[in-house]
């Protein structure tokens, strides 16, 4: 019984690359959130996301950054032109379908690095 | 913004005291609080999920209560041993299932 798996664990970028980071939810779990961990400081939510939908992206900026989680496949939070102030850890943690009072699981997270 | 605050931000005890922490919550739209744990280089675990005011959970050493009514947890270690020490995590999950994370509780056991 998988956990949530999250890749790469560690990932550097240039500044102005493209920065993709995958999480695969734990079998069962259609619910999907994302965080991001700056140097001292706790988890931000960014996004929630189901099964093709996002239901909550009020913690994600505006620009530069998307996430998805299709019908297939894992969820993908990309960011786009990364700037040194991007270099945080990022966790995905998921939740079953009923996800009301469940405890949300989470992967190892991902440490981007920039450049 | 819905904030969630946790304090002491970082403590330090000695192997075999006790200890609490409290996590405080708004209280609108509140539908679960729930506790992890977090060591270094690690994921959080889950510890505890309380939904009702007045609920009591517990886990060997590790408890914690509830109360909804004024929004706030506190989560109690008895006996402290040097594998407690680990970041401590609250999180209030509203009728949404969004969840809004406190920055924690470090908590250091010195043997």
């Amino acid at each position: 019984n998988a956990g949530v798996m999250q890749n790469p664990r560690h990932l550097v970028r240039r500044r102005g690359q493209e920065a993709r980071l995958r999480c695969s939810p734990m079998k069962g779990h259609s619910h999907v959130y994302w965080y991001r961990q700056l140097p001292e400081e706790g988890l931000k939510f960014m996004v929630y996301l189901q099964k093709e939908n996002i239901i909550d992206e009020s913690g994600m900026p505006k620009e530069r950054f998307s996430a998805e989680f299709p019908k297939e496949g894992p969820s993908i939070l990309r960011i786009q032109q990364v700037v040194r102030g991007d270099s945080a850890a990022y966790f995905c943690a998921s939740s079953p379908f009923e996800a009301s009072g469940q405890p949300q699981h989470f992967g190892d997270g991902t440490r981007l690095s920039i450049l | 913004i819905l904030n969630v605050e946790q304090s002491p931000q970082s403590l330090h005890v000695q192997e075999g005291d006790s200890t609490n922490f409290t996590c405080s919550f708004p209280s609108s739209n509140f539908y679960a609080l729930h506790w992890y744990r977090w060591e270094t280089a690690k994921s959080p675990e889950a510890l505890f999920v309380m939904t009702l005011n007045g609920d009591e959970k517990k886990k060997g050493r590790i408890s914690a209560t509830l109360n909804t009514k004024e929004g706030y947890s506190y989560l109690y270690i008895k006996g402290s041993q040097p594998e407690d020490s680990a970041t401590y995590l609250c999180a209030r999950e509203n009728t949404g299932n969004q969840f809004y994370f406190g920055t924690g509780t470090s908590l250091t056991v010195i043997p």
